[in-house]
């Protein structure tokens, strides 16, 4: 059975404190894993990995994948309140379609 | 770029009527839709793929005949949920993917329906 799984379940931090959030998959054929932050409403894109070992970043957030060890980590740096959501880890697999499969999610609390 | 946009926002309907919902790609022309449920606290699981001037295709143990989905363009499609019943209050999230070979899929801002 495909599934992805995301650890920690939750997680509060302190402003200032840096956070890495786990993913772990087993999916048939792998296409590439995206990383996306959900807060009210709908989730937004934050990073697509397909090739393992190339870092991403953007600001405070980077991430990079293991597909030998198939898992991947978000790490958020100088955390603050803002940064407060859920995190998603979804990994694109199958045929044409392209179908995501999402992980539980990871709720991060950042304390001022 | 890659606005999606969902109307409606909420949604309150009594159990055994229909509701509909719209997703829109705003600036992009979208050959594939998809449509998720979530439940609080819980992530999001995908009920069907939507192609543009074809049949949907469901996900395992969605009932097709509840949820009818037209995509009539390429830019709109339509989820309906059909004799609604309490339990099928949820979120439901629309995406859209920008091109065949893209993977990356933009997100609706959601539709959250409660059944009364």
């Amino acid at each position: 059975e495909d599934k992805v799984v995301q650890s920690p379940l939750s997680l509060v931090v302190h402003e200032g404190d840096t956070v890495t959030l786990n993913c772990s998959y087993e999916v048939t054929n792998f296409r590439s894993l995206l990383w996306y932050k959900q807060e009210k409403k709908a989730p937004t894109f934050l990073f697509m990995l397909t090739s393992s070992g190339i870092e991403k970043k953007s600001g405070r957030l980077s991430s990079i994948l293991d597909k030998k060890e198939l898992f991947s980590i978000l790490n958020i740096t100088a955390t603050q309140t803002g940064d407060s959501a859920v995190y998603l880890c979804a990994v694109v697999y199958g045929g044409a379609t392209n179908k995501l499969i999402f992980g539980t999610g990871t709720l991060l609390a950042v304390q001022p | 770029g890659a606005v999606v946009s969902q109307h409606p926002s909420w949604v309150i309907c009594k159990s055994g009527t229909s509701v509909k919902i719209e997703c829109r790609s705003l600036d992009f022309q979208a050959t594939t839709m998809f449509w998720y449920r979530q439940f609080p606290k819980q992530s999001l699981m995908l009920m069907a793929t939507s192609n543009e001037g074809s049949k949907a295709t469901y996900e395992q143990g969605v009932e097709k005949d509840k949820f009818l989905i037209n995509h009539a363009s390429l830019t709109l499609s339509t989820l309906t949920v059909t004799s609604a019943h309490p339990e099928d209050s949820s979120f439901y999230i629309c995406s859209a993917r920008i091109g065949e070979g893209s993977y990356e899929q933009y997100f609706g801002p959601g539709t959250r329906l409660t059944v009364t």
